[in-house]
C-alpha cells in the first residue's frame, strides 16, 4: 500500500524567509503524481503544486518549488519569500495510476512570524 | 465558474442518528470523491463516483454510503452515527476519472456527533 509521511507536525518561519517542508512516500507504482495542498484556517483545500513522477524537472509555481528525488522517494516543498498568507496546514499527497484516490500525509502546520 | 459547494456547512447530530451530506461539483465535472478529515487520522479517502457509479471505496464500514445523480451531484450518508464520526467531510470534483484530472475541493461539512 502507498504511504505518505510528513515528519514535521509544525514549523515556523520568519516573514520573507525561506522554508522547506519535508515529505517522503512509499509506492511500488511507476506512474503517479505528487501534490502539495494548502489548507488555510478557512478550511478550503487548495492545490499548491504538483509533480508528475515521469518528469525529472522539479515543478515550480511562483514562490513555491519542489525538490523531487524519485529514487529516495522524497518530495519536499520550498516556499521562498514567505508571506503571512502562507500560514496554513500543508499536506503532501500521492495519487497513483492504478488506484487514483489521493493519499494524504498527516500535514505540517506552518506559522509565519511577522 | 462556481466552485465545489457542500451543504450543509455545519451539522450537529446525536449518536444513533443518520445524516446526509450533499456535494455539488463544478459544472462539467463528472467525478466526485469524498474524504473524511479528523485530527487523529488525518485525511482519509471514503469513495469516488463517476457517471453515477462508485469506482473506488476506502476502508470504512458499511454505515458510510454514497451515491451520485445524473447531474453529477453526490450525496453521502452515514447511518447509526458514532462519536468517532465527528469530522470535516470534504468533497472533491474533477472533470474526468484518472490521475491526469485535477481534483478541486469544496469547503467541507463539519459534522459533530454528540
Amino acid at each position: 500500500a502507498q504511504t505518505v509521511t510528513q515528519s514535521q507536525p509544525e514549523m515556523s518561519v520568519q516573514e520573507a524567509e525561506t522554508v522547506t517542508l519535508s515529505c517522503t512516500y512509499d509506492t511500488s507504482e511507476s506512474d503517479y503524481y505528487l501534490f502539495w495542498y494548502k489548507q488555510p484556517p478557512s478550511r478550503q483545500m487548495i492545490l499548491v503544486i504538483r509533480q508528475e513522477a515521469y518528469k525529472q524537472q522539479n515543478a515550480t509555481e511562483n514562490r513555491f518549488s519542489v525538490n523531487f528525488q524519485k529514487a529516495a522517494k522524497s518530495f519536499s516543498l520550498k516556499i521562498s519569500d514567505s508571506q503571512l498568507g502562507d500560514a496554513a496546514m500543508y499536506f503532501c499527497a500521492y495519487r497513483g495510476n492504478r488506484d487514483d484516490k489521493i493519499i494524504f500525509g498527516k500535514g505540517t502546520r506552518l506559522h509565519i512570524l511577522p | 465558474k462556481a466552485g465545489v459547494t457542500q451543504t450543509p456547512r455545519y451539522l450537529i447530530k446525536t449518536r444513533g442518528q443518520q445524516v446526509t451530506l450533499s456535494c455539488s461539483p463544478i459544472s462539467g465535472h463528472r467525478s466526485v470523491s469524498w474524504y473524511q478529515q479528523t485530527p487523529g487520522q488525518g485525511l482519509q479517502f471514503l469513495f469516488e463516483y463517476f457517471s453515477e457509479t462508485q469506482r473506488n471505496k476506502g476502508n470504512f464500514p458499511g454505515r458510510f454510503s454514497g451515491r451520485q445523480f445524473s447531474n453529477s451531484r453526490s450525496e453521502m450518508n452515514v447511518s447509526t452515527l458514532e462519536l468517532g464520526d465527528s469530522a470535516l467531510y470534504l468533497c472533491a470534483s474533477s472533470r474526468g476519472q484518472g490521475i491526469d484530472y485535477e481534483q478541486y475541493f469544496g469547503p467541507g461539512t463539519r459534522l459533530t456527533v454528540t
